[in-house]
């Protein structure tokens, strides 16, 4: 089946540097993806839609700036999240979508714990 | 919010039990996903239930859809103490040019030996 590959699993980093989250679609290729955030025992919430190739779109109240987004590839997506503070720590999760087809079509990495100190 | 809601928020239940959870939703939708979450971990897909869908079974699961209502409720039979997770209803819905699936708020299910 479809599996998509989140990388890193969890990363620790300092207040003020960047860290790049990947996403892969490993077996198919996804036009779209979507990545989530969600704090401890809250549900997830949709940050952006990205579409290879373009620009990706966010959701209502999330800075575009802070949360880069590139989708160069059918198969890959990252997220950026630039100069992160303490308040950025939390669970991002992407999927991806399989261009064409199935009904279901999405599927979710396995999450990236992000703390920052 | 375009948020759906779940509830109960968190539910406690001896092993051998039924647990049934209920999903509400703003939107017209194309589908109607269940998804489980161990604590800290990955999502896993459980059953996807179709707009012109009423109801479907997946072991011991059951789904039952209500567009009229915008509802959907999760039924776990002869629950287990593995089954312990949250539990999160998903909608996937048309956004302008865009598909894409919002989240229930989630239900705690604990199963008890």
């Amino acid at each position: 089946g479809a599996v998509v590959s989140q990388h890193p699993s969890w990363v620790i980093c300092k207040s003020g540097t960047s860290v790049k989250i990947e996403c892969r679609s490993l077996d198919f290729q996804a036009t779209t993806m979507f990545w989530y955030r969600q704090f401890p025992k809250q549900s997830l919430m949709l940050m952006a839609t990205s579409n290879e190739g373009s620009k990706a779109t966010y959701e209502q109240g999330v800075e575009k700036d802070k949360f880069l987004i590139n989708h160069a590839s059918l198969t890959l997506s990252t997220l950026t999240v630039t100069s992160a503070h303490p308040e950025d720590s939390s669970f991002y999760i992407c999927s991806a979508r399989e261009t064409g087809g199935w009904v279901y079509g999405y599927t979710f990495g396995s999450g990236t714990r992000l703390t920052v100190v | 919010s375009q948020q759906g809601e779940e509830d109960p928020q968190a539910l406690s239940i001896q092993e051998g039990e039924n647990a049934t959870m209920n999903c509400s939703y703003k939107t017209s939708i194309n589908n109607l996903q269940w998804y489980r979450q161990n604590s800290g971990r990955g999502l896993v897909h459980l059953i996807l239930i179709r707009s012109n869908e009423r109801e479907k079974h997946s072991g011991r699961l059951r789904v039952t859809l209500d567009t009229s209502k915008k509802s959907s409720s999760l039924l776990i039979t002869a629950s287990r103490a593995a089954d312990t997770a949250s539990y999160f209803c998903a909608t996937d819905f048309n956004a302008g040019n865009n598909r894409k699936l919002i989240w229930g708020l989630g239900t705690s299910l604990a199963v008890n030996p």
